[in-house]
């Protein structure tokens, strides 16, 4: 079946470091793929998204690119902030006839230290 | 604009009482959805709607109960709580599906006890 598998957290990083965050999935067909954060205490809120294969996802610094032929959505910034401390939660989101399919990941904890 | 708002934002029940979660949208969505949070597990999906007066169950729709009779809002109902309800609840309304991103309330933390 479909599925979403993300690095497991916590990940702990400096601020200016690196940042990647790697998705992979399973899926039959073409789905949407997302990633969202979660800030402490808040719901979930949209970060970026690609549609189709080949597509870069960006905002606020983040970028992942859809690949298809490794089935990956990786999540990286190139220079992380205190302020991106939060759960990331990689999605995707493949329409069926007449059924639901959208799919949460597990989530990975960033921790940011000034 | 409000968005997606969830009402209560706590709540601590005996096991056995009965709630209902209320979650409301002022964006017109179509599609809305009660998902519960736990530890290591991410969000799982309990029911789903497509529209006023439609529903549908999700990945793990035992022990709740939904209604969406008016389309600005949608209702989670535990008849008989349990300790294993004990969670963080997410509502979520969306435009459509396909390429259309979630946008979610603040949630409730319910505890059972």
């Amino acid at each position: 079946g479909d599925s979403v598998t993300q690095m497991e957290g916590p990940v702990t990083l400096s601020e200016e470091a690196f940042l990647t965050i790697n998705c992979t999935y399973t899926a039959t067909g073409y789905p949407s793929l997302f990633w969202y954060v979660q800030y402490p205490g808040e719901g979930l809120q949209l970060l970026l998204k690609a549609t189709k294969a080949d597509d870069k996802g960006s905002n606020k610094g983040f970028e992942a690119t859809y690949r298809k032929e490794t089935t990956s959505f990786h999540l990286e910034k190139g220079s992380v902030q205190v302020s991106d401390s939060a759960v990331y939660f990689c999605a995707l989101d493949r329409p069926t006839s007449g059924t639901y399919k959208y799919i949460f990941g597990t989530g990975t904890r960033l921790k940011v230290l000034a | 604009n409000a968005g997606v708002t969830q009402t209560p934002k706590f709540r601590v029940l005996k096991t056995g009482q009965s709630m209902t979660l209320l979650c409301a949208q002022d964006m017109n969505h179509e599609y809305m959805y009660w998902y519960r949070q736990d530890p290591g597990m991410g969000l799982r999906l309990i029911h789903y709607s497509v529209g006023e007066g439609t529903t549908a169950k999700g990945e793990v729709p035992d022990g709740y109960n939904v209604s969406r009779l008016k389309k600005q809002n949608f209702l989670l109902g535990l008849e008989s709580a349990a300790p294993s309800q004990t969670s963080v609840y997410f509502c979520a309304s969306s435009y459509s599906t396909g390429t259309y991103e979630q946008y979610f309330g603040p949630g409730t933390r319910l505890t059972v006890t």
